[in-house]
């Protein structure tokens, strides 16, 4: 259980286009994700806190206009990558966020790699 | 800001070898994970740990929680070739839900 899915797998763009990431869970329900950004050879940068039926909430440092993410149903969340510019290119990993045994877990789906020509 | 120190950022043994990775802070956490992550993946969760002095162990593998809950280390007997990857700690500071990372330790195990 507890498997989270991503997609693309990786995704090619043209400067100035919007890209759209799918981050699924597949065999459970999870009314908050999370969207991270990590760099090569660095550890993950969380970006922004997804919350179904909600607006997400964003990290210091990262502009909400820039990265949409849209959290419209307990296994869904999207982050859109909008007017994207080759500084964006990076591995994109979304959470979802499970309760086992009560306590706090999450589970990372197997990232997006964006470029960004 | 809470953060998590981890050491040594690279490791790199022979296939046989113990090693152990260390992940510190001075913060507080109710519970820490261990992820393992191998390159174009996302993190594998291996271990939550949530009771102070806590100690699992996932085969080789052997995973202690300070007692204070700060501090936290990995431990691999016998390191074989699919040991290989980028392991992150993560800690969940009191009540809140974001987990803060740690800063990673790459590690390389060779024939």
């Amino acid at each position: 259980g507890a498997v989270v899915s991503q997609h693309p797998s990786w995704v090619i763009c043209k400067s100035g286009t919007s890209v759209k990431i799918e981050c699924r869970s597949l065999d459970f329900q999870a009314t908050t994700m999370f969207w991270y950004r990590q760099f090569p050879k660095q550890s993950l940068m969380l970006m922004a806190t997804s919350n179904e039926g909600s607006k997400a909430t964003y990290e210091q440092g990262v502009e909400k206009d820039k990265f949409l993410i849209n959290h419209a149903s307990l296994t869904l969340s999207t982050l859109t990558v909008t007017s994207a510019h080759p500084e964006d290119s990076s591995f994109y990993i979304c959470s979802a966020r499970v309760m086992r045994l009560a306590y706090d877990t999450q589970y990372f789906g197997p990232g997006t790699r964006l470029t960004v020509l | 800001t809470q953060l998590l120190e981890q050491s040594p950022q690279f490791l790199s043994i022979q296939e046989g070898e113990n090693l152990t990775v260390y992940c510190n802070s001075s913060s507080v956490f109710s519970s820490l994970q261990w992820y393992r992550q191998e390159p174009g993946e996302g993190p594998v969760l291996l271990v939550t740990v949530v009771t102070g002095g806590e100690v699992k162990k996932l085969k080789r593998l052997t995973f202690q929680f300070g007692d204070a809950r700060k501090d936290s280390s990995l431990h691999i007997t016998a390191a074989q070739p699919g040991d290989t990857g980028l392991y992150l700690c993560a800690g969940l500071p009191g009540t809140a839900s974001k987990l803060t990372f740690g800063t990673g330790t790459r590690l390389q195990v060779t024939l």
